[in-house]
This record gives C-alpha cells, structure tokens and sequence, in this order.
C-alpha cells in the first residue's frame, strides 16, 4: 500500500506565477489535509477536505490560495501570483475518518519563489 | 489560546546518552497528543500518541512518551540514543472528536554526537 505521494517534490516560481501542489492520499483515505511549514517553524494547518468538499479553511490564507480534492483524481493546492513569503515546505496527510487520530503524512513539497 | 511549546530549539546527546525531549501544551480540555518525526528532506513519521488510559505511551524505534496532566507536559524519552535518530522532533495536539485540525510545535532538531 503505498503513502501520502506529493509532486512535484520542489518548485521554483518566480513571482506572480502559479504554482500547483498534488497530493494523492493513501489507498482508502477520502481525508485529507493540508499544512505549510515555513523555515524554522512547526506545521500550520491550512485546510481540510473529504472528495468534493472543503470541511475547514481555517487556516488558509484569505487571498490567491485555494484548494480541492475532486471525485477523482489527486488533491490541489494552488497558490496564484506567488511571493516570496510563500516559499515554504508544503505537507499533505491523508486519514480514513474524520478525526485526528490517523493522519499520515506525505512527503512534502518545497516551493522556492524567486 | 490553543499552542504547543517545545522549548530546547537544538539538542546534541551523545550515542547512546538518555533522551528527553520537552513538550509543553495550552488547551481547553485534554488533547490527543502526538510526536513525529521528520528526518532531513522527508515528510513526517508518527512516532506515538496519547489518546486515554495509561499516561506512559510507547511508540517506535524504542520512544515513550508520558503525559502529565498537571504539568500540560508530554515529553519524549529513549534511554540510548542511535546515531539514526538525528532528525527533527515535532509535538503536535489535536482536540478529540475535532476534524483533524492538528497544533503543531515548532520543533526540536536532535544531532547526535560519535
């Protein structure tokens, strides 16, 4: 069974431009959830979505991100018109239940804006 | 306010030295608690968590961790250290029946001496 798998691995934009984040959750998880970790800090979660919906934005920025997890295919993470103070490592966890007891993270996606 | 404080930023033991790192939590009610583990460029690795019952929780790679109540505290322990377990250590909480929005610490970087 394989784990949480993100891509690209790492990103280069330069700002203003998109930058697009995938994150397949493992085999069975409809949960999943996104957390930034900018240098030198602990994970901050940004949102949380089963397939279709968004369950919690909370912690995502009010403009230029967005995200979804569609019926079929990976989850997305989209930053537009990227700046520099997005440059962070970029983590998906994926759960079988709506809880916090089963979260399993992938491997992250370092985003550098230049 | 809900946060996680791990106060020793940088720790060096020598191999086969004791462990213990610190975790110090604020939060309305009991949390679940959490330790990860994040080696360099990789995502994050569940070392153990606390749900109820007994306060001493055993996880891999040969960790514990105990929760103290009246302390909010639940440090981790591993009485000989392995070259192997240089890495990152996160503590995180998370509220119980929540929808899996985890607090995160900002992380003890653990170097392990010859």
């Amino acid at each position: 069974n394989a784990g949480v798998m993100q891509n690209p691995r790492h990103l280069v934009r330069r700002r203003g431009q998109e930058a697009r984040l995938r994150c397949s959750p493992m085999k069975g998880h409809s949960h999943v959830y996104w957390y930034r970790q900018l240098p030198e800090e602990g994970l901050k979660f940004m949102v949380y979505l089963q397939k279709e919906n968004i369950i919690d934005e909370s912690g995502m920025p009010k403009e230029r991100f967005s995200a979804e997890f569609p019926k079929e295919g990976p989850s997305i993470l989209r930053i537009q018109q990227v700046v520099r103070g997005d440059s962070a490592a970029y983590f998906c966890a994926s759960s079988p239940y709506e809880s916090t007891d089963t979260q399993y993270f992938g491997p992250g996606t370092r985003l550098t804006v230049l | 306010a809900q946060s996680v404080t791990q106060p020793d930023i940088h720790i060096t033991v020598s191999e086969g030295a004791s462990l213990e790192l610190r975790c110090n939590y604020s939060y309305g009610a009991t949390p679940y608690l959490f330790w990860y583990v994040q080696s360099p460029g990789q995502g994050l690795q569940l070392l153990l968590k606390y749900f109820s019952g007994d306060t001493l929780v055993q996880g891999i790679k040969g960790f514990e961790a105990e929760f103290k109540r009246s302390q909010s505290s639940f440090n981790l322990r591993k009485p000989s250290v392995h070259w192997s377990d240089a890495a990152e250590y996160f503590c995180a909480v998370g509220a119980r029946g929540s929808q899996g929005n985890l607090i995160f610490g900002k992380g003890t970087k653990l170097s392990v001496k010859p």
